[in-house]
């Protein structure tokens, strides 16, 4: 059964360094979405991007973060200048044409 | 702003009981809703959802009931298994996007 696939799967890095973070959607799916969920709280949207281009994106979404789809497999998340709040684990989710999304298996980022 | 809430933190149910999970949401733009069950470590895996055009979707053990009136929905799964022990996130999106709101979780345990 084909999978979302997410790497790595615990990233630790310093505060104010740059992180990324990499995902390979389903092969056929169309929209790639980044959520996070910080300890103890509720899963969070970032951002979607559909057709080489941010689509939707959240409040938390700021210009600390990028998206990227580098190639016709990878879609990847960087936070230029991490901070401690950013130590959350990291989803990334793609679907085809519908609003089920199939999630990959996340990347806990610990800043420290 | 809490768009979408689950006020019950747990749930224990005996095995082959019926477990009801409910969900109430404050956005009337939201017209699709799902639900996610996740294990730890683990990214949320769909596993029924409902559009806003309908009151009841059923998929095998589980049922989704909405009450748009009510902004309500609830998930019930009968019989419950040990297996279905997890944390189910009640998740919707609104017309404008694929971008799913999720609840905080209920953390469902099925005992023997």
């Amino acid at each position: 059964e084909p999978e979302v696939t997410q790497t790595p799967s615990h990233q630790v890095t310093q505060m104010g360094q740059e992180v990324i973070l990499r995902c390979v959607p389903i092969s056929n799916h169309l929209y790639f979405y980044w959520y996070r969920q910080i300890l103890g709280q509720k899963v969070e949207f970032l951002v979607s991007f559909y057709n080489n281009e941010i689509s939707e994106k959240s409040e938390i979404f700021d210009d600390q973060f990028s998206v990227e789809r580098p190639d016709g497999s990878n879609f990847t998340l960087k936070i230029r200048s991490t901070k401690l709040e950013d130590s959350a684990m990291y989803f990334c989710a793609s679907n085809r044409d519908s609003h089920e999304a199939f999630f990959g298996q996340g990347t806990r980022l610990t800043v420290v | 702003d809490q768009q979408v809430k689950q006020n019950s933190p747990s749930l224990s149910v005996q095995e082959g009981r019926i477990s009801i999970l409910n969900c109430d949401y404050t956005n009337s733009m939201f017209d699709y809703f799902l639900w996610y069950k996740k294990y730890p470590a683990e990214g949320p895996t769909f596993l029924i959802s409902i559009s806003s055009i309908k009151d009841k979707n059923e998929d095998g053990r589980f049922t989704v009931f909405l009450n748009k009136s009510a902004k309500h929905l609830s998930l019930h799964i009968v019989p419950s298994q040990p297996g279905d022990s997890a944390v189910y996130f009640c998740a919707a999106s609104a017309i404008s996007g694929y971008a799913l709101n999720f609840g905080k979780g209920t953390s469902l345990l099925v005992t023997p």
